[in-house]
């Protein structure tokens, strides 16, 4: 069975630009979620998709990021403008709906300068 | 909100010994506790999990104890192998619905010595 699959792997911008990350879920899984982890931290999450509705959003920063799952199965995380604190790694990660398992893919490292 | 505190953040042991470590949270509604292995350049990879209702879960070298009342729990590792180096993430999800938060510790990094 494939994982979770994020494009690209990495990224690097400079401050004030736009980025935008991908995530294509494990085939059945109803559930995906966005985290970020900066460095020698452990994932916090940003948003909780089911399908395509918003479950959680309560801790994206809204004024410059914004997530999307528009048929309930890829997803797009962006950012606009970045800022130098945006540095990390973005994971993906998607469950089976009511699941409490969540599988996360290689996530996408982020670096703006 | 749920906080969640990990030690320790290093730990080296040697190869065949056992490794110990420990989560402690902070609001009792939390009722899943996982496990994460992350290696070098890769995503979290779930080795492990365990509900409130349940009090320790084992698979083969690796288990897990619980205690509700203390709100803390412990990843073991036994018979450590040079592979089980990686940094290890507990986490405690507090379910809402459809909603399912997870809240991370801050890892620790395992050194495991040949």
């Amino acid at each position: 069975e494939a994982g979770v699959a994020q494009s690209p792997r990495y990224k690097i911008i400079e401050k004030r630009q736009s980025v935008a990350f991908w995530c294509n879920p494990i085939s059945g899984h109803a559930t995906l979620y966005w985290y970020q982890q900066i460095l020698g931290q452990g994932p916090k999450l940003l948003i909780q998709f089911q399908n395509n509705g918003v479950v959680d959003d309560s801790q994206l920063p809204k004024d410059r990021f914004s997530a999307e799952r528009l048929k309930g199965v890829d997803s797009t995380l962006k950012i606009q403008p970045a800022k130098l604190e945006d540095s990390a790694v973005y994971l993906c990660a998607s469950s089976l709906q009511g699941s409490y398992e969540q599988y996360f893919g290689p996530g996408t490292r982020l670096t703006v300068t | 909100g749920e906080n969640v505190e990990q030690h320790p953040s290093t730990l080296s042991v040697q190869e065949g010994d056992s490794a110990v470590i420990k989560c402690t949270y902070s609001d009792s509604a939390s009722n899943y506790f996982p496990w994460y292995k992350q290696e070098l350049g890769k995503g979290p990879q779930l080795i492990i999990d365990i509900r409130s209702n349940v009090g320790e879960k084992k698979d083969q070298r690796i288990a897990v104890t619980l205690n509700k009342t203390a709100k803390h729990f412990s990843l073991h590792i036994t018979e450590t192998q040079p592979e089980d180096s990686a940094v290890y993430f507990c986490a405690a999800s507090i379910s809402s619905g459809s909603a399912r938060q997870l809240t991370f510790g801050s890892g620790t990094q395992l050194t495991v010595l040949p």
